[in-house]
């Protein structure tokens, strides 16, 4: 089954230091990947995606992540945090639901919670 | 207004009660999505509607029925749900066949089943 991992539940990093967010793939073929954020009682916001091309993706907020073939890996990161980047954070790749439709769907890990502390 | 409006942001009902969650996108897309969305576990997809495909997870309890009267109006009907139903419902869209976009969210509607 094509998928994404993020192995860390949770995150902690001082303000002002660099930070990341590890999310490794298994996908056949070329994965489009996707990076979302969810603030408390929100819905998920969309911050960057790699579907070809550079390696590194910037997105919103000052956010990069880097796709590594090799490691089967997209990690998020930002080189200096700020308290207000602490939220939910989704790494997701986008899969063929059924072999014979076209409807596509984005698969989700399980989410890791950063905080940022002053 | 635009994106994805999702209405009752909130809802408490009992186990016999029947309600029904509101999605509408305002963006032209042509896909609508129900993720649920429980503690501690991954975002679920419930169901998709997508290029006048609806796919079903086949996980779902058909106390969950989902409409899509047209590409931008979406419902979740509920009726006779359990506790553990209680979680974040939510809607997304996309244009489809769209591999270089993503989806919006709304910011859901937290369910509580009493």
């Amino acid at each position: 089954a094509q998928s994404v991992a993020q192995p860390e539940d949770q995150v902690n990093v001082a303000e002002g230091n660099p930070l990341t967010v590890k999310c490794t793939y298994s996908v056949s073929g070329n994965p489009y990947l996707f990076w979302y954020v969810q603030y408390p009682n929100r819905g998920l916001q969309f911050l960057l995606k790699y579907i070809t091309g550079d390696n590194l993706v910037k997105g919103s907020y000052g956010f990069e992540a880097e796709f590594n073939k090799s490691q089967t890996s997209f990690h998020l990161k930002k080189p200096s945090a700020l308290v207000s980047d602490s939220a939910l954070y989704f790494c997701a790749v986008r899969v063929r639901i059924t072999t014979s439709g076209s409807a596509r769907q984005l698969t989700f890990g399980s989410g890791t919670q950063l905080t940022v502390l002053p | 207004e635009t994106g994805v409006t999702q209405t009752p942001r909130h809802l408490v009902m009992g186990m016999t009660n029947k309600k029904s969650l509101k999605c509408e996108q305002h963006l032209g897309h042509n896909a609508m999505y129900w993720y649920k969305q429980s503690a501690k576990k991954p975002l679920e997809l419930m169901f998709v509607y997508s290029l006048e495909e609806r796919v079903e997870n086949n996980s779902v309890p058909s106390r969950f029925s989902p409409e899509c009267p047209n590409s931008s109006h979406l419902f979740l009907h509920l009726h006779t749900l359990q506790p553990e139903d209680s979680a974040l419902y939510l809607c997304a869209s996309s244009q489809e066949p769209g591999e270089n976009y993503g989806y919006t969210f709304g910011s859901g509607t937290r369910l509580t089943v009493v």
